[in-house]
């Protein structure tokens, strides 16, 4: 079963604007990432956040996790056409020891429009 | 560095007949390695890991296998596809000691 969920399922913004995807999940964690996908491509790593982490911020990107709420959010400031792609959150459960299974969302698929 | 590559990239099969996508990591050694396929438009489903030579695990009972037959090569099989099989297959791979996941480019199969 999926693990996340992410919301919205669809965003469009105009360039230049901030873009916050959700993502939510329902079993205690390790870890929580977020990756990005262009169309017909592999997924690409954004940034981890540890299950012990609140906030954590990576050049334009800025991440938060409420291990309270099972919750994290992605937010991308000063978005750019470039930024156009879906975004997925994915989680590292606890208790999956050396297997490194990550289970994904649904994602968000963002349109920055120039 | 560390890369991994995929094939074929694109393959339109018919129905009922067998299937062989491969993946290949280079620049690291035992690697924990993963196949996800990727519905249109949806997220990733888990199908198969291994974190070692000749070790499987299967995620979801379907029409598909994998094996391991070195440390850094991972393939992907069916003997008879079906319609459902048709979808984005990627292959990813992580070391113990890394949290994130380095995906490849994708294989996308079509079954008519």
């Amino acid at each position: 079963s999926q693990q996340g969920e992410e919301d919205p399922q669809a965003l469009s913004i105009q360039e230049g604007e901030n873009a916050t995807m959700n993502c939510s999940y329902k079993t205690s964690i390790n870890n929580l990432q977020w990756y990005r996908q262009n169309s017909g491509r592999g997924l690409v790593h954004l940034i981890l956040i540890r299950s012990n982490e609140r906030e954590k911020h990576s050049g334009r990107l800025r991440v938060t996790l409420d291990t309270s709420k099972k919750s994290s959010s992605l937010l991308i400031t000063a978005s750019r056409a470039a930024d156009t792609a879906s975004y997925f959150c994915a989680t590292d459960a606890s208790g999956s020891g050396n297997t490194g299974k990550l289970i994904f969302g649904q994602g968000t698929t963002l349109q920055v429009k120039p | 560095s560390q890369t991994i590559h995929q094939w074929p990239a694109t393959l339109v099969q018919p129905v009922g007949s067998p299937l062989s996508l491969e993946c290949t990591v280079e620049g690291t050694s035992n690697p924990n390695l993963y196949w996800y396929r990727q519905a249109a438009g949806r997220g990733l489903q888990l199908l198969f890991y291994s974190v070692g030579i000749g070790q499987i695990s299967s995620e979801v009972p379907q029409n598909l296998s994998a094996s391991r037959p070195q440390d850094r090569q991972f393939i992907l099989s069916s003997k008879k596809l079906l319609l459902s099989d048709s979808g984005f297959y990627l292959c990813a791979w992580r070391t113990y000691y890394t949290g994130e996941l380095f995906f490849g480019e994708g294989s996308r199969l079509t079954v008519l």
